[in-house]
């Protein structure tokens, strides 16, 4: 399979403890993104990579939300001190660098702060 | 930044019929116009997508159809059948920015 990869598929957390993400893209893409979707909604963006740069992000990403792209392949979404609110799906894509190019989605990371 | 405004959020057809949905936006220099299909508890799967050197684009029974200088884009489905039923999104813009998403559309087709 070839497409864009997530892991884990589902976290229950406690309120509090911290969470973190991982996302695999598609090869050679150089674009990564991460979006947050909740019930009934559709996807919100929180914040993209050009390669391993972190080229903006969202005002819904507060201070407890952090992203990285350590070499410009892989990414993990990391959450501090997890609250109620947290809770959602945190949808991974990527895209080729050029203008103007479609986003692929991975299947998701569903989170349940209890 | 961008606006995307989708409606209906809930349509109900009859096996057969088609169904429309359209999304408006507000960003003049959107050029690229996608939409995705998303199942329960998964994640949005492109479907189609348009440019905005094209005023319409066919793949089979689903169609989009974009209007700039009205600044809406619908989709269209001929001939729903059960599996259709899902959440459509469109999103904007495009270039640059990351995409922006409408709503959702709950799609449910009825044998």
């Amino acid at each position: 399979d070839t497409g864009v990869s997530q892991n884990p598929r589902h976290k229950i957390t406690k309120r509090g403890q911290n969470v973190t993400f991982r996302c695999d893209p598609i090869s050679e893409h150089n674009r990564l993104y991460w979006y947050r979707q909740t019930l009934g909604q559709g996807p919100e963006f929180l914040t993209y990579f050009q390669n391993e740069a972190q080229l903006e992000k969202s005002r819904l990403l507060s201070d407890r939300f952090s992203a990285e792209r350590p070499k410009g392949s892989f990414s993990t979404l990391e959450i501090q001190r997890t609250e109620q609110g947290d809770s959602a799906m945190y949808l991974c894509a990527s895209s080729p660098a050029a203008v103007g190019n479609t986003i692929y989605f991975g299947e998701g990371s569903w989170l349940t702060v209890v | 930044g961008e606006n995307v405004e989708q409606h209906p959020s809930t349509l109900s057809v009859q096996e057969g019929d088609s169904a429309v949905i359209k999304c408006t936006y507000s960003d003049s220099a959107s050029n690229y116009f996608p939409w995705y299909k998303q199942e329960l508890g998964k994640g949005p799967q492109l479907i189609i997508d348009i440019r905005s050197n094209v005023g319409e684009k066919k793949d089979q029974r689903i169609a989009v159809t974009l209007n700039k200088t009205a600044k809406h884009f619908s989709l269209h489905i001929t001939e729903t059948q059960p599996e259709d039923s899902a959440v459509y999104f469109c999103a904007g813009p495009s270039g640059n920015t990351p995409l922006v998403f409408g709503k959702g559309t709950r799609l449910s087709v009825i044998a």
